[in-house]
């Protein structure tokens, strides 16, 4: 595809539900950022992969959040036991790996606990 | 920790006026510096990205930045009433993830 894409766009989840986040980054894109963002906040670090490799998974708020690549394209972020404090957007973006080190972002997720 | 610091706004100009956005940063090895826009609802989209201080042209956008004051601004000239969105300045340190700011939410009153 030409961007980057994220499904379902909307989740309406109860409290202590599962839920799984896709992306589908550009394609060739090596990296690939998980970010969580608030109502009126920027964007925050959660998890960066390099292919398949998850090189950076300080930004996971607890071990109720989980997220995988297995073979270097598309990205599932899982919660597990969702809370109401999970509620915010979910942008997923890639990077080609090149000198300009760029990242596009997808539409985004919008999650709310209720 | 790293931080990036932005005026929240709202920062309103009148159309055709320049608008300038201002963004500090606290880590001194930052390398990468990024503008991008978001409007309500919507995604962050990429405008401006500088490595070298200076000034760095795109259009009617205008990307500044200085290292030894660890600042880095965003210029819009002839601003229009489209450009009314919330500006994000990000901050990398090479193969890092970005680091974002709050954003400054400008309004462009026609």
């Amino acid at each position: 595809g030409a961007g980057v894409s994220q499904s379902p766009r909307y989740k309406v989840a109860k409290r202590g539900q599962d839920v799984a986040l896709r992306c589908d980054p550009i394609s060739g894109h090596v990296s690939l950022f998980w970010y969580q963002q608030a109502l009126g906040q920027g964007p925050e670090f959660l998890t960066y992969f390099q292919n398949e490799a998850q090189l950076d998974k300080s930004g996971l708020p607890s071990d109720r959040f989980f997220a995988e690549r297995p073979e270097g394209s598309v990205s599932t972020l899982k919660i597990q036991r969702t809370q109401q404090e999970d509620s915010a957007v979910y942008l997923c973006a890639s990077r080609s790996g090149g000198v300009t080190d760029t990242q596009y972002f997808g539409p985004g997720t919008r999650l709310t606990v209720l | 920790q790293k931080e990036v610091e932005q005026n929240s706004g709202p920062l309103s100009v009148p159309e055709g006026a320049i608008a300038s956005l201002n963004c500090t940063y606290s880590d001194r090895g930052s390398q990468s510096f990024f503008w991008y826009r978001q409007y309500s609802g919507k995604s962050p989209e990429l405008i401006m990205f500088i490595y070298s201080n200076g000034d760095k042209e795109d259009g009617r956008f205008t990307a500044q930045l200085n290292k030894a004051s660890q600042y880095v601004s965003l210029l819009i000239r002839d601003s229009q009433p489209s450009d009314s969105a919330t500006y994000l300045c990000a901050v990398s340190s090479g193969n890092t993830p970005l680091v974002f700011g709050k954003g400054t939410r400008l309004s462009v009153i026609a």
